[in-house]
């Protein structure tokens, strides 16, 4: 079975610094692998997805991710940290050739510090 | 559009009862999914569906009950309610075609007393 592991549950950055969020994933086959957002009593929203296109993968809200087979990571990056980014992160691999069976992280909850 | 709508958004269970999560699509999504969010676990899929008719488990299924009689809809069935099944509920679907993501409801947070 699949698994994706995030390290670090919480990460605590501030304002205008990079922020990375890290992302290792298990897989016996080419994965789909997706990064996606959960801001406080709110549902999932996607940031960005690898489909195998291209391994540098840009997003929504300046986040991107790059996709490296030989480290089998997915790690999500921002070059300058909003207080708006203050959310919950989600990495998620598919199972399959669709969305319908996601193994998710732990998440990892990105604090910004003013 | 709605995209996907999850009702209720809040319930609470005393042990032993049962009720039905309700979610609802709008966008002519083949598959849908169940998923329960607890903490420093993540999501965790319980039931999915490919297609009207067609369901199948997924990592966490015992306890609950799913069916999809409909396109549109693919509720959640609790028997049985117990403590350990207080969580938050995600409903989630997606085109059946590759490369594409899954669209999330807001969630149903379900406490059982």
């Amino acid at each position: 079975a699949q698994s994706v592991t995030q390290l670090g549950s919480h990460v605590s950055v501030s304002e205008g610094a990079l922020v990375l969020l890290r992302c290792n994933y298990s897989s016996s086959v080419p994965p789909y692998l997706f990064w996606y957002v959960q801001y406080p009593n709110q549902g999932l929203q996607l940031l960005l997805k690898y489909t195998s296109a291209a391994t540098l993968v840009k997003g929504i809200n300046g986040f991107e991710a790059e996709f490296k087979k030989s480290e089998t990571s997915f790690h999500l990056t921002k070059p300058s940290a909003h207080m708006s980014d203050a959310a919950e992160y989600f990495c998620a691999v598919s199972e399959d050739q669709g969305a319908q069976k996601l193994v998710f992280g732990q998440g990892t909850r990105l604090t910004i510090n003013p | 559009n709605a995209g996907v709508t999850q009702t209720p958004k809040f319930q609470v269970l005393k042990t032993g009862q049962s009720m039905t999560l309700q979610c609802a699509q709008d966008m002519n999504h083949e598959y849908m999914s169940w998923y329960r969010q607890d903490p420093g676990m993540g999501l965790r899929l319980i039931h999915y569906s490919v297609g009207a008719g067609i369901t199948d488990q997924g990592e966490v299924p015992n306890g609950y009950n799913v069916s999809r009689s409909t396109t549109e809809d693919f509720p959640l069935r609790l028997l049985s309610a117990a403590p350990s099944q207080t969580s938050v509920y995600f409903c989630a679907s997606s085109y059946r075609e590759r490369n594409t993501e899954a669209f999330f409801g807001q969630g149903t947070r379900l406490t059982v007393v």
